[in-house]
């Protein structure tokens, strides 16, 4: 069955240090990769996405991901955060004909910014 | 270009009655999706509307439905509200064909007391 594992649930971080959250994803066929960012209260913004292509894909907000199909993963990374950043991340994988036809999300790695 | 909106943005209904949302999809987007965030249990797919159909439906029981209107707005409808359906309900859309992602809308709180 497809699968999406955030190992951390929380990670605290210095403003102006360097930021990556991880992603492991389990799906037979190549996936469709997304990043998404929820401040409280709010819905999901998308950060980033990978259909195919370069593995390493630019987002927005100073975000980039990496696919690496050997390790079956997509960390997220940002090389300087702001505080405006802290907020909750989830890594997602699209499996269906659309690619949002049925989202599988992971469990969220909330960030938190230390001034 | 406005995004997705849902309505309301909170809503307070006691155990046993029925809730209605609703969602605009951005303008285009022929497919609209529902997702349910409730604590401590992540993101999980409710159902996926297209073209007025329902496509595909998550693991939840039939008292979740909905509906789709001829121009692509939808509705969930909760029915005998239980108190675990307390939750925020996340509506997005897409294009309807190939390689396109979700634009989520703000969700509404629902709270069953």
């Amino acid at each position: 069955a497809q699968s999406v594992t955030q190992p951390d649930i929380h990670i605290t971080v210095s403003e102006g240090a360097s930021l990556e959250l991880r992603c492991n994803y389990s799906y037979g066929a190549t996936p469709y990769l997304f990043w998404y960012v929820q401040s409280p209260g709010q819905g999901l913004q998308l950060l980033l996405k990978y259909f195919s292509g370069d593995t390493l894909v630019q987002g927005i907000k100073g975000f980039e991901a990496e696919f690496k199909r050997s390790q079956s993963s997509f960390n997220l990374r940002k090389p300087s955060v702001h505080w405006s950043d802290a907020a909750e991340y989830f890594c997602a994988v699209g499996t269906g004909y659309s690619s949002a036809s049925k989202i599988i999300f992971g469990s969220g790695t909330r960030l938190s910014i230390r001034p | 270009e406005a995004g997705v909106t849902q309505s309301p943005t909170h809503l307070i209904k006691t155990r046993g009655q029925q809730a209605t949302l609703r969602c605009s999809p951005i303008s285009g987007h022929t497919s609209v999706y529902w997702y349910q965030q409730a604590l401590g249990l992540g993101l999980q797919f409710l159902l996926w509307y297209d073209e007025g159909e329902e496509r595909n439906r998550g693991n939840f029981p039939p008292r979740f439905s909905g509906r789709q209107f001829p121009n692509y707005s939808s509705e969930l409808n909760v029915n005998a509200l239980e108190l675990e359906d307390s939750a925020l309900y996340l509506c997005a859309s897409s294009l309807r064909a190939g390689n396109t992602e979700a634009f989520f809308g703000q969700g509404t709180r629902l709270t069953v007391v």
